[in-house]
């Protein structure tokens, strides 16, 4: 079985700051890993993705993460954020010939000025 | 624009009361899936479909009901909702259910069951 926790519900920065977020996941197999953000009242939308290849991957809006196979990680940094980066954040992994996708619980990012 | 719409994007309804939320995506996408979100638990999958007339349950399947019998369309369906369904519910597509596939998010639905 797969599983993914996201270590963090909350994380408080200042606008300009760097930011880590946190998650881990759980498999015995070959795994797929996303990052996900929610912006207030919308839908999801793939941040990034790691399918193979750099274990460091760029997404969307300068985020970018780093996939860790000794730790079973799969980080999200920013090394700078706006206000406009507040946000719910979910890691979610799929592992090789299972279709679903399975989500952390979230962590939601308050960006202050 | 390629977009996946629900609706309604609000429903208060009463316990018992048959429901019937849509979902349409316009990207001629293979599968299609419904979750429902709640605080501290995150998104947790309810039905998937890989193709027409072919439908799975996810992991939290009792009291829905799914079809499609056409591609593009997926409802979710609630014969006799009860109030611990009152969640936020996304429905999600992508080309086809290969692992490194990214899903598009649908708005989503906040449903309230009195």
């Amino acid at each position: 079985a797969q599983s993914v926790t996201q270590l963090d519900s909350q994380v408080p920065v200042f606008e300009e700051a760097p930011v880590e977020l946190r998650c881990n996941y759980s498999s015995s197999v070959s795994v797929y890993l996303f990052w996900y953000v929610q912006y207030p009242n919308q839908g999801l939308q793939l941040l990034l993705k790691y399918l193979s290849g750099s274990t460091l991957v760029k997404g969307i809006n300068g985020f970018e993460a780093e996939f860790n196979k000794s730790q079973t990680s799969f980080h999200l940094r920013k090394p700078s954020v706006h206000i406009s980066d507040t946000a719910e954040y979910f890691c979610a992994v799929r592992t090789s010939g299972y279709s679903t996708l399975t989500f952390g619980k979230g962590t939601m990012l308050l960006v202050s000025p | 624009e390629a977009q996946v719409t629900q609706n309604p994007r609000y429903l208060i309804t009463v316990t018992g009361k048959k429901l019937t939320v849509t979902c349409s995506q316009n990207m001629n996408h293979e599968y299609m899936s419904w979750y429902r979100q709640d605080p501290g638990l995150g998104l947790r999958q309810i039905y998937y479909s890989m193709n027409v007339e072919v439908t799975d349950k996810g992991d939290v399947p009792e009291g829905y009901k799914v079809s499609r019998k056409e591609k593009r369309n997926f409802p979710l369906i609630l014969e006799s909702p009860s109030p611990n369904q009152t969640s936020l519910y996304f429905c999600a597509s992508s080309l086809r259910r290969g692992t490194g596939e990214t899903q598009y998010f649908g708005p989503g639905t906040r449903l309230l069951v009195l």
